[in-house]
């Protein structure tokens, strides 16, 4: 089984921070994926990545996937309340049942107003 | 579109009782899969379905059955349930088997007596 480390696993912060939820994993990932969750719900895509370095912005969340496509980090500037939700990093890797999805075990973040 | 849809909503069972946990999609999406979500370990794929006729086991299959019969459902049986089964459970749904989306359901949350 492959594993994907996801940290922090809580994070509380006030309205107007940064923060950066990392996602790790010692296989290569074909491509990586976000999500967010909101209670109650299933989780949404937020974006995809498929090239080692690329970065892409949504707004004020920034994703950014590692030269050597084992890492990612998501940055959020300026987080507000709405922000607040459980985020999931989600990988596909390399080779056989390359299909199958492998998350993290996500970040629960709190925006507090 | 109603995208993915699951039902029930919620249920409570007793140990050792059976009961189908129903997943459909309008999306005509060949792929097709079950997670569940416990707290603190992510989601966990319990079996997907690359299309009709066609399943497969996830990490976490013991206990539960699938089948695939139509390219719209994806039910889920529990044969006999147990406490462990206790947790939320989602379906999925994509048009990729290489990558894209996962579009999910809104979740069943069950309970084991």
């Amino acid at each position: 089984t492959q594993l994907l480390e996801q940290s922090p696993q809580f994070l509380s912060i006030q309205e107007g921070e940064n923060l950066t939820v990392y996602c790790n994993s010692s296989s290569v990932f074909s491509s990586l994926q976000w999500y967010r969750q909101e209670p109650g719900e299933g989780p949404v895509l937020l974006v995809t990545v498929v090239t080692g370095g690329e970065v892409k912005k949504l707004k004020r969340l920034t994703f950014q996937f590692g030269d050597a496509r084992k890492d990612s980090s998501l940055h959020i500037t300026a987080a507000q309340p709405g922000d607040t939700g459980l985020y999931l990093c989600a990988g596909r890797y390399s080779g056989a049942g390359s299909y199958q999805l492998t998350f993290g075990k996500g970040t629960k973040l709190s925006v507090i107003p | 579109n109603a995208g993915v849809t699951q039902t029930p909503k919620f249920q409570v069972l007793k140990t050792g009782q059976s009961m189908t946990l129903q997943c459909a999609q309008d999306m005509n999406h060949e792929y097709m899969s079950w997670y569940r979500q416990d707290p603190g370990m992510g989601l966990r794929l319990i079996h997907y379905s690359v299309g009709a006729g066609i399943t497969d086991q996830g990490e976490v299959p013991n206990g539960y059955n699938v089948s695939r019969s139509t390219t719209e459902d994806f039910p889920l049986r529990l044969l006999s349930a147990a406490p462990s089964q206790t947790s939320v459970y989602f379906c999925a749904s994509s048009y990729s088997l290489q990558g894209g989306e996962q579009y999910f359901g809104p979740g069943t949350r069950l309970t084991v007596t």
